[in-house]
């Protein structure tokens, strides 16, 4: 049972650095989303896909924040010239376009040094 | 502020003993909600949804049920075990077909089961 999946599982950056996450959705789901969690807070949606077309950008996802998915499968979120405060755990979730349930991955954990 | 919320930030239970999490939230325009289990360190987990022309669903030692009079979701969890230690979120949906924006989170709730 394939499920969505997300590398690196951990990164550690210094301040400044790019840095990039992958998220492979489950198979056959159209949409795929990106959310940012905190310690101690739920989830906050960032942007969705659905195919290859970004159709909904939070307003937290800063200028330095960029996400593709060019062949609607795959998609990478890339952090520009990080900060402190972009440390948090970059969820990514995929669900079918005709259905409402979103499953998402295990994380990405992003620590800014 | 947010649209959805928990009442408590942590709820300890026996083990054994039912446990209730409750969620109110705020937009009446809401048509899916949906909790999700967190266990440190993971992404969250699925655990059951409701649409909002149901007042009740259940799974597998849970239920869910809508009051839509009220604004006000609540997650039921049979007979808890230590596997059922975890936060838990309740989410809701505001767009048809799918949603337009993802899902709206509350902050959560801590379960707690004691031996």
């Amino acid at each position: 049972d394939t499920g969505v999946s997300q590398n690196p599982r951990h990164k550690i950056t210094k301040r400044g650095q790019n840095v990039t996450f992958r998220c492979d959705p489950i198979s056959e789901h159209n949409r795929l989303y990106w959310y940012r969690q905190t310690l101690g807070q739920g989830p906050e949606f960032l942007t969705y896909f659905q195919n290859e077309a970004q159709l909904e950008k939070s307003r937290l996802l800063s200028d330095r924040f960029s996400a593709e998915r060019p062949k609607g499968s795959f998609s990478t979120l890339e952090i520009q010239r990080t900060e402190q405060g972009d440390s948090a755990m970059y969820l990514c979730a995929s669900s079918l376009v005709l259905g409402n349930t979103i499953y998402f991955g295990e994380g990405s954990w992003l620590t800014v040094v | 502020g947010e649209s959805v919320g928990l009442h408590l930030p942590t709820l300890s239970v026996q083990e054994g003993d039912n446990s209730i999490i409750n969620c109110a939230y705020s937009n009446s325009a809401s048509d899916y909600f949906i909790w999700y289990k967190q266990e440190s360190g993971k992404g969250p987990q699925f655990i059951i949804d409701i649409r909002s022309n149901m007042d009740k669903r259940q799974g597998q030692r849970v239920t869910v049920l809508l009051n839509k009079t009220v604004k006000h979701l609540s997650l039921q969890i049979a007979a808890t075990q230590p596997g059922d230690s975890a936060v838990y979120f309740c989410a809701e949906n505001m767009g048809s077909g799918g949603g337009a924006d993802g899902l709206t989170f509350g902050k959560g709730t801590h379960l707690i089961i004691q031996p």
